[in-house]
Protein backbone atom coordinates (compact mmCIF):
# COMPACT_ATOMS: atom_id res chain seq x y z
CA UNK A 1 0.00 0.00 0.00
CA UNK A 2 0.89 3.50 -0.61
CA UNK A 3 1.80 5.61 1.67
CA UNK A 4 3.79 9.15 2.57
CA UNK A 5 5.49 10.33 5.97
CA UNK A 6 6.01 14.47 6.79
CA UNK A 7 7.50 14.09 10.00
CA UNK A 8 7.19 17.52 10.95
CA UNK A 9 4.01 19.32 11.91
CA UNK A 10 6.01 22.23 11.82
CA UNK A 11 9.41 24.12 10.44
CA UNK A 12 10.54 27.50 11.62
CA UNK A 13 13.53 28.97 9.70
CA UNK A 14 14.49 32.68 9.50
CA UNK A 15 14.18 35.11 6.66
CA UNK A 16 17.22 34.69 4.21
CA UNK A 17 18.14 30.98 5.31
CA UNK A 18 17.67 27.61 3.74
CA UNK A 19 14.80 25.74 4.64
CA UNK A 20 13.85 22.23 4.18
CA UNK A 21 10.30 20.08 4.46
CA UNK A 22 11.04 16.28 5.06
CA UNK A 23 9.12 13.88 3.02
CA UNK A 24 9.37 10.32 2.86
CA UNK A 25 7.16 7.97 0.78
CA UNK A 26 6.54 3.66 0.54
CA UNK A 27 4.53 2.31 -2.46
CA UNK A 28 5.13 -0.90 -4.09
CA UNK A 29 6.19 -0.03 -7.41
CA UNK A 30 8.26 3.49 -9.22
CA UNK A 31 7.35 6.45 -7.50
CA UNK A 32 5.43 9.68 -8.91
CA UNK A 33 6.19 12.94 -6.27
CA UNK A 34 4.51 15.74 -5.88
CA UNK A 35 4.63 18.93 -3.77
CA UNK A 36 1.78 21.39 -3.51
CA UNK A 37 1.05 24.26 -1.05
CA UNK A 38 -1.73 25.88 0.34
CA UNK A 39 -1.81 29.22 1.30
CA UNK A 40 -4.96 30.51 3.60
CA UNK A 41 -8.47 30.02 2.76
CA UNK A 42 -7.33 28.64 -0.63
CA UNK A 43 -6.49 25.23 -2.65
CA UNK A 44 -3.65 22.97 -3.00
CA UNK A 45 -1.31 24.66 -5.79
CA UNK A 46 1.18 22.35 -7.77
CA UNK A 47 4.89 23.11 -6.55
CA UNK A 48 7.01 20.15 -8.17
CA UNK A 49 6.99 16.87 -9.39
CA UNK A 50 9.30 14.11 -9.65
CA UNK A 51 8.53 11.09 -12.13
CA UNK A 52 11.66 10.10 -13.83
CA UNK A 53 15.03 11.23 -14.71
CA UNK A 54 17.06 13.76 -13.01
CA UNK A 55 16.86 13.42 -8.88
CA UNK A 56 16.91 16.74 -8.51
CA UNK A 57 14.26 18.98 -9.71
CA UNK A 58 13.22 22.23 -9.75
CA UNK A 59 9.83 24.28 -9.29
CA UNK A 60 8.07 27.25 -8.95
CA UNK A 61 8.86 30.31 -6.64
CA UNK A 62 12.78 28.62 -6.14
CA UNK A 63 11.73 25.63 -4.50
CA UNK A 64 13.65 22.54 -5.39
CA UNK A 65 13.01 18.51 -4.10
CA UNK A 66 15.98 16.03 -4.58
CA UNK A 67 14.87 12.42 -4.66
CA UNK A 68 16.51 9.62 -2.64
CA UNK A 69 15.68 6.17 -3.95
CA UNK A 70 18.05 4.70 -1.32
CA UNK A 71 16.04 6.72 1.79
CA UNK A 72 12.67 7.03 0.05
CA UNK A 73 12.28 10.49 0.31
CA UNK A 74 11.83 13.71 -1.66
CA UNK A 75 12.73 16.56 0.92
CA UNK A 76 11.67 20.27 -0.32
CA UNK A 77 14.48 22.47 0.04
CA UNK A 78 15.08 26.50 -1.08
CA UNK A 79 18.07 28.28 -0.81
CA UNK A 80 16.81 31.60 0.85
CA UNK A 81 13.71 31.38 2.59
CA UNK A 82 10.95 34.43 2.26
CA UNK A 83 8.19 35.46 4.56
CA UNK A 84 6.00 34.58 1.70
CA UNK A 85 6.75 31.22 1.78
CA UNK A 86 4.87 31.24 5.06
CA UNK A 87 1.90 28.05 4.63
CA UNK A 88 1.14 24.43 4.49
CA UNK A 89 3.11 22.41 2.48
CA UNK A 90 1.79 18.82 1.39
CA UNK A 91 4.15 16.06 0.01
CA UNK A 92 2.09 13.18 -2.28
CA UNK A 93 3.00 10.17 -4.11
CA UNK A 94 1.45 7.97 -6.42
CA UNK A 95 2.40 4.57 -7.60
CA UNK A 96 3.71 4.95 -11.34
CA UNK A 97 3.68 1.14 -11.59
CA UNK A 98 0.10 -0.20 -11.31
CA UNK A 99 -1.08 2.61 -13.55
CA UNK A 100 -3.62 3.55 -10.80
CA UNK A 101 -3.95 7.83 -10.03
CA UNK A 102 -4.59 7.70 -6.43
CA UNK A 103 -2.54 10.37 -5.13
CA UNK A 104 -1.98 9.70 -1.29
CA UNK A 105 -1.56 12.75 0.53
CA UNK A 106 0.83 13.76 3.87
CA UNK A 107 -0.62 15.09 6.56
CA UNK A 108 1.30 18.69 6.08
CA UNK A 109 4.08 20.42 7.29
CA UNK A 110 3.34 24.17 8.53
CA UNK A 111 6.30 26.66 7.08
CA UNK A 112 6.80 29.38 9.20
CA UNK A 113 9.22 32.22 8.21
CA UNK A 114 10.08 34.57 10.47
CA UNK A 115 11.29 38.35 9.01
CA UNK B 1 -6.67 30.00 -17.90
CA UNK B 2 -9.33 29.80 -15.87
CA UNK B 3 -8.57 27.49 -12.34
CA UNK B 4 -11.07 25.03 -11.20
CA UNK B 5 -14.15 26.98 -9.85
CA UNK B 6 -16.14 25.47 -6.73
CA UNK B 7 -19.65 27.06 -5.31
CA UNK B 8 -20.15 27.75 -2.41
CA UNK B 9 -17.12 28.78 -0.70
CA UNK B 10 -18.60 28.12 2.39
CA UNK B 11 -21.75 26.31 3.94
CA UNK B 12 -23.47 25.96 6.96
CA UNK B 13 -26.38 23.59 7.36
CA UNK B 14 -27.68 21.57 10.48
CA UNK B 15 -27.23 17.84 10.98
CA UNK B 16 -30.01 15.96 8.39
CA UNK B 17 -30.35 18.20 6.04
CA UNK B 18 -28.97 17.81 2.61
CA UNK B 19 -26.12 19.92 0.93
CA UNK B 20 -24.64 19.95 -2.85
CA UNK B 21 -21.46 21.20 -3.98
CA UNK B 22 -20.36 21.99 -7.57
CA UNK B 23 -17.10 22.33 -9.66
CA UNK B 24 -15.99 23.14 -13.27
CA UNK B 25 -12.70 21.82 -13.95
CA UNK B 26 -10.34 23.69 -15.84
CA UNK B 27 -11.36 23.45 -19.81
CA UNK B 28 -9.61 20.24 -21.37
CA UNK B 29 -9.19 18.29 -18.01
CA UNK B 30 -10.55 15.16 -18.35
CA UNK B 31 -9.86 13.83 -15.15
CA UNK B 32 -11.76 15.08 -12.01
CA UNK B 33 -11.35 14.32 -8.74
CA UNK B 34 -13.13 15.49 -4.75
CA UNK B 35 -11.59 15.17 -1.85
CA UNK B 36 -12.46 15.87 1.70
CA UNK B 37 -9.70 17.75 3.95
CA UNK B 38 -9.88 18.06 7.38
CA UNK B 39 -8.85 20.16 9.86
CA UNK B 40 -4.85 19.47 10.19
CA UNK B 41 -4.56 16.70 7.41
CA UNK B 42 -4.20 16.22 3.93
CA UNK B 43 -6.74 15.77 1.38
CA UNK B 44 -8.23 12.14 1.09
CA UNK B 45 -9.82 11.30 -2.44
CA UNK B 46 -13.83 10.78 -2.11
CA UNK B 47 -13.65 10.20 -6.06
CA UNK B 48 -12.45 10.23 -9.30
CA UNK B 49 -13.86 10.84 -12.77
CA UNK B 50 -12.70 9.90 -15.99
CA UNK B 51 -14.77 11.79 -18.19
CA UNK B 52 -18.12 11.38 -16.97
CA UNK B 53 -17.12 7.62 -15.84
CA UNK B 54 -16.63 7.45 -11.90
CA UNK B 55 -13.32 4.86 -11.77
CA UNK B 56 -12.75 4.68 -8.30
CA UNK B 57 -14.85 5.69 -5.57
CA UNK B 58 -14.03 3.36 -3.08
CA UNK B 59 -13.76 6.00 -0.52
CA UNK B 60 -16.98 7.50 -0.97
CA UNK B 61 -19.85 6.93 1.65
CA UNK B 62 -22.20 5.82 -0.59
CA UNK B 63 -25.13 5.38 2.21
CA UNK B 64 -25.25 9.74 2.06
CA UNK B 65 -22.85 10.77 -0.19
CA UNK B 66 -23.72 10.82 -4.16
CA UNK B 67 -21.90 12.33 -7.25
CA UNK B 68 -22.72 13.05 -10.84
CA UNK B 69 -20.24 14.51 -13.70
CA UNK B 70 -22.80 14.97 -16.49
CA UNK B 71 -21.50 15.23 -19.97
CA UNK B 72 -18.08 14.80 -18.69
CA UNK B 73 -17.62 18.42 -17.56
CA UNK B 74 -19.07 20.07 -14.73
CA UNK B 75 -19.91 17.91 -11.63
CA UNK B 76 -21.51 17.57 -8.75
CA UNK B 77 -21.41 16.17 -5.14
CA UNK B 78 -24.34 15.76 -2.81
CA UNK B 79 -24.61 14.93 0.81
CA UNK B 80 -27.91 13.74 2.42
CA UNK B 81 -28.63 13.40 5.26
CA UNK B 82 -25.34 15.58 6.69
CA UNK B 83 -24.13 14.57 9.71
CA UNK B 84 -21.77 16.15 12.34
CA UNK B 85 -18.66 14.25 11.55
CA UNK B 86 -18.84 15.96 7.35
CA UNK B 87 -17.62 18.81 8.80
CA UNK B 88 -14.49 19.54 6.53
CA UNK B 89 -13.53 21.43 3.42
CA UNK B 90 -14.66 19.07 0.14
CA UNK B 91 -11.92 19.80 -2.46
CA UNK B 92 -12.23 19.85 -5.62
CA UNK B 93 -9.43 18.70 -8.51
CA UNK B 94 -8.65 18.18 -12.55
CA UNK B 95 -5.85 16.94 -14.21
CA UNK B 96 -5.26 15.82 -17.89
CA UNK B 97 -5.71 12.14 -17.95
CA UNK B 98 -2.63 10.62 -17.54
CA UNK B 99 -0.96 9.26 -14.22
CA UNK B 100 2.32 11.59 -14.29
CA UNK B 101 0.11 14.84 -14.53
CA UNK B 102 0.02 17.19 -11.80
CA UNK B 103 -3.62 17.98 -10.12
CA UNK B 104 -5.24 21.41 -9.90
CA UNK B 105 -7.25 22.70 -7.06
CA UNK B 106 -10.27 24.87 -6.47
CA UNK B 107 -10.47 27.22 -3.58
CA UNK B 108 -12.82 24.24 -1.50
CA UNK B 109 -15.95 24.31 0.30
CA UNK B 110 -15.64 24.81 3.81
CA UNK B 111 -18.89 22.67 5.00
CA UNK B 112 -19.62 23.08 8.81
CA UNK B 113 -22.57 20.86 10.02
CA UNK B 114 -23.96 22.04 13.36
Amino acid sequence: AQSVAQPEDQVNVAEGNPLTVKCTYSVSGNPYLFWYVQYPNRGLQFLLKYITGDNLVKGSYGFEAEFNKSQTSFHLKKPSALVSDSALYFCAVRDGNTGGFKTIFGAGTRLFVKA
Amino acid sequence: EAGVVQSPRYKIIEKKQPVAFWCNPISGHNTLYWYRQNLGQGPELLIRYENEEAVDDSQLPKDRFSAERLKGVDSTLKIQPAELGDSAVYLCASSLSRGRNEQYFGPGTRLTVT
